[in-house]
């Protein structure tokens, strides 16, 4: 079965420094990735995609993510933390051939002023 | 343009009650699709319609849910005889057509007593 494992429940960065929150996705087929953050008592707003193409993508609010087949990765990053960065992130597939979405169990990014 | 859109945002009802739960997608969307989320994890995949059909229902837990989209536009989640362990945020997405790209809703609280 697919699955989607992100290292670190929670992550505390300073600000201005890099903020690196990992996924890794089990697949035999390169899915389509995701990542989506979720703001306290806010719906989940898309940061990001993966579906072809070039690996590296760039989002928005600075976050970048790249597609690493070979490590079956898809980490997310940003190069310069800020405090309104402070949310739980979500890296999710969609396999091959299907629309339902696999979400990883999420990542609280906390940032220290 | 409008969002989706979820009523009610919360619901609190008592173990062994009937609860319906509604979902608007943005319109033209044509995918509509229901996630479960527990506490501390990611959400989770109950069920996705293409149009007024039921596409994919491998999600449902067991058969005290159902959900319908009769137009092919709103969508309502039906779950009976809850239990505690229902206890969770339901969100909604929609996809335009031809897009894996999922636009959530902000969620219904529910819980169960």
């Amino acid at each position: 079965a697919q699955s989607v494992t992100q290292l670190g429940s929670h992550v505390s960065v300073s600000e201005g420094a890099l903020v690196l929150l990992r996924c890794n996705y089990s697949s035999s087929v390169p899915p389509y990735l995701f990542w989506y953050v979720q703001y306290p008592n806010q719906g989940l707003q898309l940061l990001l995609k993966y579906t072809t193409g070039a690996t590296l993508v760039k989002g928005i609010n600075g976050f970048e993510a790249e597609f690493k087949k070979s490590e079956t990765s898809f980490h997310l990053t940003k190069p310069s933390a800020h405090m309104s960065d402070a949310a739980e992130y979500f890296c999710a597939v969609s396999p091959s051939g299907t629309y339902k979405y696999i979400f990883g169990t999420g990542t609280r990014l906390k940032v220290l002023a | 343009g409008a969002g989706v859109s979820q009523t009610p945002s919360n619901k609190v009802t008592e173990k062994g009650k009937y609860v319906e739960l509604r979902c608007d997608p943005i319109s033209g969307h044509t995918a509509l699709y229901w996630y479960r989320q527990s506490l501390g994890q990611g959400p989770e995949f109950l069920i996705y319609f293409q149009g007024t059909g039921a596409a994919d229902d491998s999600g449902l837990p067991n058969d005290r849910f159902f959900a319908v989209r009769p137009e092919g536009s709103v969508s309502t989640l039906k779950i009976q005889r809850t239990e505690r362990g229902d206890s969770a945020v339901y969100l909604c997405a929609s996809s335009p057509p031809g897009s894996t790209e999922q636009y959530f809703g902000p969620g219904t609280r529910l819980t169960v007593t």
